[in-house]
């Protein structure tokens, strides 16, 4: 059974600290993605990476950055976490063959910062 | 160019209804349009999903409708089931391209 797991359900943290998001997929997937989902805004691509060291800007990059040493593990950084980045997190997985886009989800980290 | 709409936010059927979902896209590159499920606590499943050589695809009690000239596509759930009450994502891409372009999402609640 394919999975996508993320390091923690729930995670609170104070205004200006420092925060790691964990992404570990089991697929040997090529493609890796970071969204944001609040409600009424669907979900938001943070960044994107297509292989081991390399990452693109999604759509609202600003205030975050990501690190792909391994290609089973993504992370997501919050350099100096703001209460507007309070939300749920989601991390995905794909295959990068042409014609097959299906994306595979973790459960979802829900981040409150303080 | 690159939004996906989606309406209504919100929806509630009775058991045994016809929930209907709504999507509309501007960018004519878009060449797959998939529909996500997400129960609460959990990630988005794929669903369903369309290629626009064909213009309906029905799995079940799911079927997506594809209307290309006007660039909008639906999720029509017959005999809507308590069960299926979830939010419910549509999407789009180019092929090959990797990334998804959600819509904004719908909280569908079935009434027994």
């Amino acid at each position: 059974d394919v999975k996508v797991t993320q390091s923690s359900r729930y995670l609170v943290k104070r205004t200006g600290e420092k925060v790691f998001l964990e992404c570990v997929q089991d697929m040997d997937h090529e493609n890796m993605f970071w969204y944001r989902q609040d409600p009424g805004l669907g979900l938001r691509l943070i960044y994107f990476s297509y292989d081991v060291k390399m990452k693109e800007k999604g759509d609202i990059p600003e205030g975050y950055s990501v690190s792909r040493e391994k290609k089973e593990r993504f992370s997501l950084i919050l350099e100096s976490a703001s209460t507007n980045q309070t939300s749920m997190y989601l991390c995905a997985s794909s295959k990068r063959e042409f014609g097959y886009d299906e994306q595979f989800f973790g459960p979802g980290t829900r981040l409150t910062v303080l | 160019q690159q939004q996906v709409k989606q309406s209504p936010q919100s929806l509630i059927v009775q058991k045994g209804g016809i929930s209907i979902i709504n999507c509309a896209y501007e960018n004519t590159a878009f060449d797959y349009f998939p529909w996500y499920q997400q129960f609460p606590g959990k990630g988005p499943a794929l669903l369903i999903a369309i290629r626009p050589d064909v213009s309906e695809k029905k799995e079940g009690r799911f079927t997506i409708s594809f209307n290309k000239s006007a660039k909008q596509f639906s999720l029509h759930i017959m005999d809507s089931q308590p069960g299926d009450s979830a939010t419910y994502f549509c999407a789009a891409s180019r092929s090959g391209g990797g990334k998804l372009i959600f819509g904004q999402g719908t909280e569908l609640s079935v009434k027994p």
